[in-house]
């Protein structure tokens, strides 16, 4: 089993749309759980941190499951903007700590 | 936010040649930082640790001969790819954190492309 999973979707969306995006891990210790969006032949870029309480920013909400080891980004009123592959990221703690990383979903979103 | 820096961005090269990399983390120290690796349509993948002032700590199937990675100081860490071959041809990306308990940070990348 992967230690992160994510489905390589990819999701095509009209604008406007809400779109969900799941990933599981598979290590029971991990701490810190993160989403980070990479657009075509750029680095990762923080999108947000994920909290045992799940946490909103804007538009985007993310929430964590510990019991079923289970991360979820939410996108509403989609943007063509928000077309990029978004990463599900673990890390046992985090700082000094490796990263691991999903494959990434797709997301396009279309006009 | 803090800022991490690769240089070069891109760079193409005969296969046989090395390749040398260079992250800097600029407005903060590391004494640790990630190198990855993704091939295309694949994830970033750890090669290895690099660790201020000691040897890195590679992951498994990376080779340490062929991935040289010197941590000389706070700010700096550098990836050699020696005799580089096509097959090595990826977008390296390094990544540090400020201090303990913070999101890592990741440089620009580096494309290398060898012919």
């Amino acid at each position: 089993r992967k230690e992160v999973e994510q489905d390589p979707g990819p999701f095509n969306v009209p604008e406007g749309a809400t779109v969900a995006f799941n990933c599981t891990y598979s290590n029971s210790a991990s701490q810190s759980f993160f989403w980070y969006r990479q657009d075509c032949r750029k680095e990762p870029k923080l999108l947000m941190s994920v909290y045992s309480s799940g946490n909103e920013d804007g538009r985007f909400t993310a929430q964590l499951n510990r019991a079923s080891q289970y991360i979820s980004l939410l996108i509403r009123d989609s943007k063509l903007s928000d077309s990029a592959t978004y990463l599900c990221v673990v890390t046992a703690n985090s700082g000094n700590t490796p990263l691991v990383f999903g494959k990434g979903t797709r997301l396009s979103v279309i006009a | 936010g803090a800022v991490v820096s690769q240089h070069p961005s891109w760079v193409i090269c005969k296969s046989g040649t090395s390749v040398k990399i260079e992250c800097r983390s600029l407005d903060f120290q590391a004494t640790t930082m990630f190198w990855y690796r993704q091939f295309p349509k694949q994830s970033l993948m750890l090669m290895a640790t690099s660790n201020e002032g000691s040897k890195a700590t590679y992951e498994q199937g990376v080779e340490k001969d062929k991935f040289l990675i010197n941590h000389a100081s706070l700010t700096l860490s550098t990836l050699t790819v020696t005799s580089a071959h096509p097959e090595d041809s990826s977008f390296y990306i390094c990544s540090a954190s400020e201090t303990s308990g913070l999101e890592p940070f990741f440089g620009p990348g580096t494309r290398l492309t060898v012919l």
